[in-house]
């Protein structure tokens, strides 16, 4: 079955740390890759995405994320944090099921930035 | 602004009673999806539409059902059936499934008491 996996399920860093947040997923197709962003109270908002080309990509607020084919990898990182990225983390990709298309998430990772 | 509007924010309920969850977009997107955030989970699918007067389960359909008279409306209904319906809803809708990012409303949290 099409799953993605997301290894951490809780981080909690110290500002200006550095952050790699870990996503695979299980499919051999050509993949599409998000990550989305979930600030407390806040509803989810796409963080960045791949689809095709160089397999760095670069997000919002100094996020980026490498496509590693090879690893069926996709994972987030940013060089420094800040408090303000205290938030929910989720990885997902779009699958097919009975001819319909799905996004399909992995269960999250809670981020805690400490001051 | 477009986007998408989910109500009630909060929603109490008692045991035994269905309740209709409301999602409106004015995106002009023709696929809508429900799903279900537990924490620890994720989000899992309940239900999608990709177009009018068509729907199909996702992985979690059992005590839910939904309807798409309108594109812009894709409602909810949490049946006495569904055994732990206490949980956080999210209604989300994308132009093209599969190819581009979807939008988020802000959810509904449904408390059964």
């Amino acid at each position: 079955a099409q799953s993605v996996s997301q290894h951490n399920h809780h981080v909690i860093l110290s500002e200006a740390a550095s952050l790699e947040l870990g996503c695979n997923y299980s499919y051999g197709g050509t993949v599409n890759l998000f990550w989305y962003v979930q600030y407390p109270g806040q509803h989810l908002q796409l963080l960045l995405k791949y689809f095709s080309g160089d397999p760095l990509v670069k997000g919002i607020k100094g996020f980026e994320a490498e496509f590693i084919k090879s690893k069926f990898s996709f994972n987030l990182r940013k060089p420094s944090v800040q408090w303000s990225d205290t938030a929910e983390y989720f990885c997902a990709f779009p699958a097919v099921s009975g001819g319909y298309n799905k996004l399909i998430f992995g269960a999250g990772t809670r981020l805690a930035v400490h001051p | 602004d477009g986007g998408i509007t989910q109500s009630p924010k909060y929603l109490f309920r008692k045991e035994g009673q269905n309740v209709t969850l409301s999602c409106e977009q004015n995106l002009n997107h023709d696929a809508m999806y429900w799903y279900r955030q537990d924490p620890g989970q994720g989000l899992r699918l309940i239900y999608y539409s990709q177009i009018v007067n068509d729907f199909q389960k996702g992985d979690i359909a059992e005590g839910y059902s939904v309807s798409r008279e309108k594109k812009e409306s894709f409602p909810l209904t949490v049946t006495s059936a569904q055994k732990n319906p206490t949980a956080f809803y999210l209604c989300a809708s994308s132009i093209r499934p599969g190819q581009d990012s979807y939008t988020f409303g802000s959810g509904t949290r449904l408390t059964v008491v």
